[in-house]
């Protein structure tokens, strides 16, 4: 299927442990960070969204954390359950350009 | 509301044939975008359209042409299938454009080009 070739860092978590997808982005002048949450087969889902002027932001059981000096984002998934089984990718978007530019993203398995 | 529709699911074409990938969104969103996912990789940008009536291209536009019918609707063609063109392609769509707010994407449609 579509996953032939994919070649993904994985993050494996026990059920109930907290989870923490790593992103590094290479545009300094990028300003709106977006995690998007993609399950098999299916289209991207908007997880939580950060603008630059702001370092964490919090949504129910995700928050993005954002470090601008070393360009890195994170999302931090709390007590993650099976249900958060996904591809998870980070976008950015520049000011200049205002394109959203994708990660290629981090498959989470969520261990029962 | 059903959101972003997409059709067809899946396709199937032959090198140098054409083809036209619908998309219909039923928010009432000003702009629309198609995108690209190859495996192991992230979406990238096709086409966009901010507004109807208006088209910009995104970071991979070679190979293809769009259509804003109206505002609901955002068509992706093929003039002459390649089989570099094989993907994944999604439809997305936002209220005000890509900086303000969420995009919203369509379950996409998987080609094959032989």
């Amino acid at each position: 299927g579509e996953s032939v070739g994919l070649h993904l860092p994985t993050l494996s978590v026990q059920e109930g442990d907290n989870s923490i997808i790593n992103c590094a982005y290479s545009n300094s002048a990028s300003d709106y960070f977006i995690w998007y949450k993609q399950e098999s087969g299916k289209g991207p889902q908007f997880i939580i969204d950060i603008r630059s002027n702001m370092d964490k932001r919090q949504g129910q059981r995700v928050t993005v954390l954002l470090n601008k000096t070393v360009k890195h984002l994170s999302l931090q998934i709390a007590a993650t359950q099976p249900g958060d089984s996904a591809v998870y990718f980070c976008a950015e978007i520049s000011g200049a350009t205002n394109k959203l530019i994708f990660g290629t993203g981090t498959l989470l398995a969520v261990q029962p | 509301n059903a959101g972003v529709t997409q059709t067809p699911k899946f396709q199937v074409l032959k090198t140098g044939q054409s083809m036209t990938l619908q998309c219909a969104q039923d928010m009432n969103h000003n702009s629309m975008y198609w995108y690209r996912q190859d495996p192991g990789m992230g979406l990238r940008l096709i086409y966009y359209s901010a507004s109807e009536g208006t088209t910009d291209k995104g970071e991979v536009p070679n190979g293809y042409n769009v259509s804003r019918l109206n505002k609901r609707e955002f068509s992706l063609r093929l003039e002459s299938a390649a089989p570099s063109q094989t993907s994944v392609y999604f439809c997305a769509s936002s209220a005000a454009g890509i900086k303000q707010e969420t995009q919203y994407f369509g379950p996409g449609t998987r080609l094959l080009v032989l």
